[in-house]
C-alpha cells in the first residue's frame, strides 16, 4: 500500500537552532512529493512540492527539502527557526503511476520552538 | 483573491443525524477535494469533484457523500453519523485539481458528533 512515514511525532528545538523534520515514502516508480504546514486552527499551507528535476527544493519561510530517491526520502529542513515556526508539518506523496490521483499525507511532526 | 471559505466552522450534532458541509473554492478553481483530519488516523482523503463530477473518492463507507455545483461550490454530507465522523473536515480547490497542482486548503468545519 502506498504510504507516507513521518518519524518523529514531535519536535522541540530552540530558537535560532537549525531543524530537520523527516519523512520517507513508499517506494514507487514516480511520485509528486509535498509539505505542507498547518498552524493551529488553521487549514493546510503548502510550503514546498517536488515534482521533478533539482532535487533540492526550496520554499517559502526559509524552508527547503531534498529529494532522494534511493533512501525514498523528502526531509525537510530550516538552517535557523523563530517561535513562529511553531506549527504541525505535514508531509504528503501523490503517487503518479495510475490515473487517479490522491495526496496521501503522514501523520504530521509537531515542531515547537522554545525561546 | 479570496481563500477557499467553509461553513459551517463548526457544528455539533447528535448519533444517527446527518449533517451537510458546505466550501465554497477559489475562483476559478474548479477542482474540490475533501480530506477529514483526526487525532488517530490523520489527514485521510474522501473525494475529488471536477466540474460536477466525482473523480476519485477515498476509502469512506458511503455515510459519506459529496457533490458540486455548477459554480464550483461543493457540499459534503454525511449520514447517520457517529462519534467516529468527530472529525475536522478540510476542503481544498485547485485549478486542474490533484496532481502537480497546488491544493489550497480552507480553514475547516470541526464536526463534533455526541
Amino acid at each position: 500500500a502506498q504510504s507516507v512515514t513521518q518519524l518523529d511525532s514531535q519536535v522541540p528545538v530552540f530558537e535560532e537552532a537549525p531543524v530537520e523534520l523527516r519523512c520517507n515514502y513508499s517506494s514507487s516508480v514516480s511520485v509528486y512529493l509535498f509539505w505542507y504546514v498547518q498552524y493551529p486552527n488553521q487549514g493546510l499551507q503548502l510550503l514546498l512540492k517536488y515534482l521533478s528535476g533539482s532535487t533540492l527544493v526550496k520554499g517559502i519561510n526559509g524552508f527547503e527539502a531534498e529529494f532522494n530517491k534511493s533512501q525514498t526520502s523528502f526531509h525537510l529542513r530550516k538552517p535557523s527557526v523563530h517561535i513562529s515556526d511553531t506549527a504541525e508539518y505535514f508531509c504528503a506523496v501523490i503517487y503518479s503511476g495510475g490515473s487517479n490521483y490522491k495526496l496521501t499525507f503522514g501523520k504530521g511532526t509537531l515542531l515547537t520552538v522554545n525561546p | 483573491k479570496a481563500g477557499v471559505t467553509q461553513t459551517p466552522r463548526y457544528l455539533i450534532k447528535t448519533r444517527g443525524q446527518q449533517v451537510t458541509l458546505s466550501c465554497s473554492p477559489i475562483s476559478g478553481h474548479r477542482s474540490v477535494s475533501w480530506y477529514q483530519q483526526t487525532p488517530g488516523q490523520g489527514l485521510q482523503f474522501l473525494f475529488e469533484y471536477f466540474s460536477e463530477t466525482q473523480r476519485n473518492k477515498g476509502n469512506f463507507p458511503g455515510r459519506f457523500s459529496g457533490r458540486q455545483f455548477s459554480n464550483s461550490r461543493s457540499e459534503m454530507n454525511v449520514s447517520t453519523l457517529e462519534l467516529g465522523d468527530s472529525a475536522l473536515y478540510l476542503c481544498a480547490s485547485s485549478t486542474s485539481g490533484v496532481s502537480t497542482d497546488t491544493q489550497y486548503f480552507g480553514p475547516g468545519t470541526r464536526l463534533t458528533v455526541l
